[in-house]
């Protein structure tokens, strides 16, 4: 089976880093993605891992190691509608699905 | 390009009782999945279809949910009787291609059980 982990909640201020951490058990997948989710909104898809290294797309970048079991989410220079939450995903080894983390909310205060 | 259409948006109903949710994944979209996220929790996968097959209900509680694609594009998901934990968001998600991890999710159903 699959579990990913991650923070409950994350705060920081306008204009910061934070880093969201994916800590993850699974016996096999085909990458790790990432999706943002507004209260009362769809999680929409912010990036993909398929190999280890960084990913980046604009203020967010995005961390793999399978050696380490570990994943990452980089948002910089935080904006208040970045409040939301973040989850983590992988798509098991022989399967179409993607199996969700327990999620981050991330609060930015001004 | 229109997205994933969900209805309706919210649904109140007493326990005991039906209800059905109606997906529209995006157009050309073979995939599509059914997912149930409950309140501060991650989304847990229902049920996929390929077309019209199902390719994985392995966590659908099927005494009581059923979920069908019949033409291959729209689906409709039931659930009779409803429990009280079964209060959550139904999310319906489309995808093209797999192999990006990006699914294109709709913005649910809300279902609350009294």
């Amino acid at each position: 089976g699959q579990s990913l982990e991650q923070p409950s909640e994350v705060t920081a201020v306008e204009g910061a880093i934070v880093q969201i951490n994916c800590t993850y058990q699974t016996s096999g997948f085909y990458g790790l993605s990432w999706y943002q989710q507004h209260d009362g909104g769809a999680p929409t898809f912010l990036s993909y891992n398929a190999l280890d290294g960084l990913e980046e797309t604009g203020r967010f970048s995005s961390f793999l190691s399978r050696s380490d079991s570990y994943g990452y989410l980089l948002l910089q220079e935080l904006q208040m509608k970045d409040s939301a939450s973040y989850f983590c995903a992988v798509r098991p080894t022989g399967f179409q699905k993607l199996v969700f983390g327990t999620g981050t909310r991330l609060l930015v205060s001004p | 390009e229109a997205g994933v259409a969900q209805s309706p948006r919210y649904k109140i109903i007493e326990k005991r009782q039906s209800v059905a949710f109606w997906c529209n994944p995006i157009s050309g979209h073979a995939t599509l999945y059914w997912y149930q996220q409950i309140l501060g929790q991650g989304p847990k996968l229902l049920i996929q279809f390929q077309n019209n097959g199902v390719v994985d209900d392995s966590q659908l509680p099927k005494d009581r949910f059923s979920a069908e694609r019949l033409k291959g594009v729209d689906s409709t998901l039931k659930i009779q009787p409803a429990k009280l934990e079964d209060s959550a968001v139904y999310l319906c998600a489309s995808s093209l291609k797999v192999n990006t991890g990006e699914l294109f999710f709709g913005e649910g159903s809300r279902l609350t059980v009294l």
